[in-house]
C-alpha cells in the first residue's frame, strides 16, 4: 500500500518568514495530494490540494509543488502569521472509479513566533 | 447546513467492553472513513466504505469493525476495548474519489 513520509515533525519560524514542509510517497499511481491543517483541539481541514497533472498550485500565501518523478511534494507558506500555527498533514491517494482513500503523513507542528 | 457529526465527543470505558462510536453525515457522500490520531503516527485509516453494504479494512483494523446500512451512517465498533485503543477518532466523508474529505469533530476515547 501507499506510504507517505513527512518532514520535519516540528518547525519553528519567526512571523513573516517562510515555512516549507516536505513529503514523499511510495505509490507511483497516486494522483491526488491534499494538505490539511489542524488547529489545536479542532478537526483537520483542507487548505490546498494538487493533482498529478499539475506541477504547482498557489492560493494567496500558500503553494504546493509536486515532483512526480521524484515522488515528492511540498507545502510552502510565505509571510507566516501567528494564525498559521497548527499541525499540517500531507496525504496521497489514487482514484479508482469513484473510490479513493487518503494515506496521511505523520504531521508537522508549525509554530510561528512573534 | 449539511455536516458530519460524531458522538460521543468524549468517552471513558473499561478494558474488555464493547464500544460504538457514531458518525453521521448529511451530504449524501458515498465515501466514509474512520481514522485514529495518535502522537507521532498522524492519521491512520481504520476502516472505510464506498457505499451502502460496502466496507473495507484499513491499515489498523484489528479489533475494530464497521457496518454501512445506509448512506448517512458509519458506526465504528470496538469489539473488546483495549488500552492500546485509547486515541482520538475521526470520521470523514467525501463525495467521490480524489475530492476533499470533510472531517467530524472527533471522539476522544480513553480505555482504562
Amino acid at each position: 500500500g501507499e506510504n507517505v513520509e513527512q518532514h520535519p515533525s516540528t518547525l519553528s519560524v519567526q512571523e513573516g518568514d517562510s515555512a516549507v514542509i516536505k513529503c514523499t510517497y511510495s505509490d507511483s499511481a497516486s494522483n491526488y495530494f491534499p494538505w490539511y491543517k489542524q488547529e489545536l483541539g479542532k478537526r483537520p481541514q483542507l487548505i490546498i490540494d494538487i493533482r498529478s497533472n499539475v506541477g504547482e498550485k498557489k492560493d494567496q500565501r500558500i503553494a504546493v509543488t509536486l515532483n512526480k518523478t521524484a515522488k515528492h511534494f511540498s507545502l510552502h507558506i510565505t509571510e507566516t502569521q501567528p494564525e498559521d500555527s497548527a499541525v499540517y498533514f500531507c496525504a496521497a491517494s489514487r482514484r479508482t472509479g469513484t473510490a479513493s482513500k487518503l494515506t496521511f503523513g505523520t504531521g508537522t507542528r508549525l509554530q510561528v513566533t512573534l | 447546513d449539511a455536516e458530519i457529526t460524531q458522538s460521543p465527543r468524549h468517552k471513558i470505558t473499561e478494558t474488555g467492553r464493547q464500544v460504538t462510536l457514531a458518525c453521521h453525515q448529511t451530504w449524501n457522500h458515498n465515501n466514509m472513513f474512520w481514522y485514529r490520531q495518535d502522537l507521532g503516527h498522524g492519521l491512520r485509516l481504520i476502516h472505510y466504505s464506498y457505499g451502502v453494504q460496502d466496507t473495507n479494512k484499513g491499515e489498523v483494523s484489528d479489533g475494530y469493525s464497521v457496518s454501512r446500512s445506509n448512506t448517512e451512517d458509519l458506526p465504528l465498533t470496538l469489539e473488546s476495548a483495549a488500552s492500546s485503543q485509547t486515541s482520538v477518532y475521526f470520521c470523514a466523508s467525501s463525495v467521490t474519489g480524489n475530492t476533499e474529505a470533510f472531517f467530524g469533530q472527533g471522539t476522544r476515547l480513553t480505555v482504562v
